[in-house]
């Protein structure tokens, strides 16, 4: 069974700090592995990560895939508290199944002044 | 980025009713549609699969009786909870199938 696993599950720091969210996998069929932020309504684009396209960035933001390691990192530098949220690592599988994205549990993310 | 509006955003209904959520992709024809549900402090569960001009694809135990989905036109898919309980109550949120997924915001449905 497909399964996308992330952790921490809950991450406290301070406004500045730099943090590291990961997002490891197990699927059959893979296409792609997206990254969104969910604040009080629904999650919203961070990132896609596919084979040809393993590592992106948008200012603070950066994330890379490891296919080999079958894994993902975020990576938010000079954290603010707009920052404080859930982001989700959901990866997209190919075939029969494209476009179903199968989610991870979430990171919450609080970040204080 | 594509944009997906959904409507109602907050709907509270007594038990027995039923309660229709309208999906839109405002700046593409979407032929597939994806609705998820998220209760509270976990993690979007995929519903259905749904398919302009045929039918919906439910997930294991996903009940298509009590979830109705209609995909009518490119831009336009509905879901209705019929005889709704206070268990369906939770976070239902559609998205458009594009490579890079779009989600609309959400509609928070408290059945009472």
């Amino acid at each position: 069974e497909d399964k996308v696993v992330q952790s921490p599950l809950s991450l406290v720091v301070h406004e500045g700090d730099t943090v590291t969210l990961n997002c490891s996998y197990e699927v059959t069929n893979f296409r792609s592995l997206l990254w969104y932020k969910q604040e009080k309504k629904a999650p919203t684009f961070l990132f896609m990560l596919t084979s040809s396209g393993i590592e992106k960035k948008s200012g603070r933001l950066s994330s890379i895939l490891d296919k080999k390691e079958l894994s993902s990192i975020l990576n938010i530098t000079a954290t603010q508290t707009g920052d404080s949220a859930i982001y989700l690592c959901a990866f997209n599988a190919g075939g029969t199944s494209y476009g179903k994205l199968t989610f991870g549990q979430g990171t919450i993310l609080t970040v204080h002044p | 980025g594509a944009v997906v509006s959904q409507h109602p955003s907050r709907v509270i209904c007594k038990s027995g009713t039923s309660v229709k959520i309208e999906c839109r992709s405002l700046d593409f024809q979407a032929t597939t549609m994806f609705w998820y549900r998220q209760f509270p402090k976990q993690s979007l569960m995929l519903m259905a699969t749904s398919n302009e001009g045929s039918k919906a694809t439910y997930e294991q135990g996903v009940e298509k009786d009590k979830f109705l989905i209609n995909h009518a036109s490119l831009t336009l898919s509905t879901l209705t909870v019929t005889s709704a309980h206070p268990e369906d109550s939770s976070f239902y949120i559609c998205s458009a199938s594009m490579e890079t997924q779009y989600f609309g915001p959400g509609t928070r449905l408290l059945v009472l």
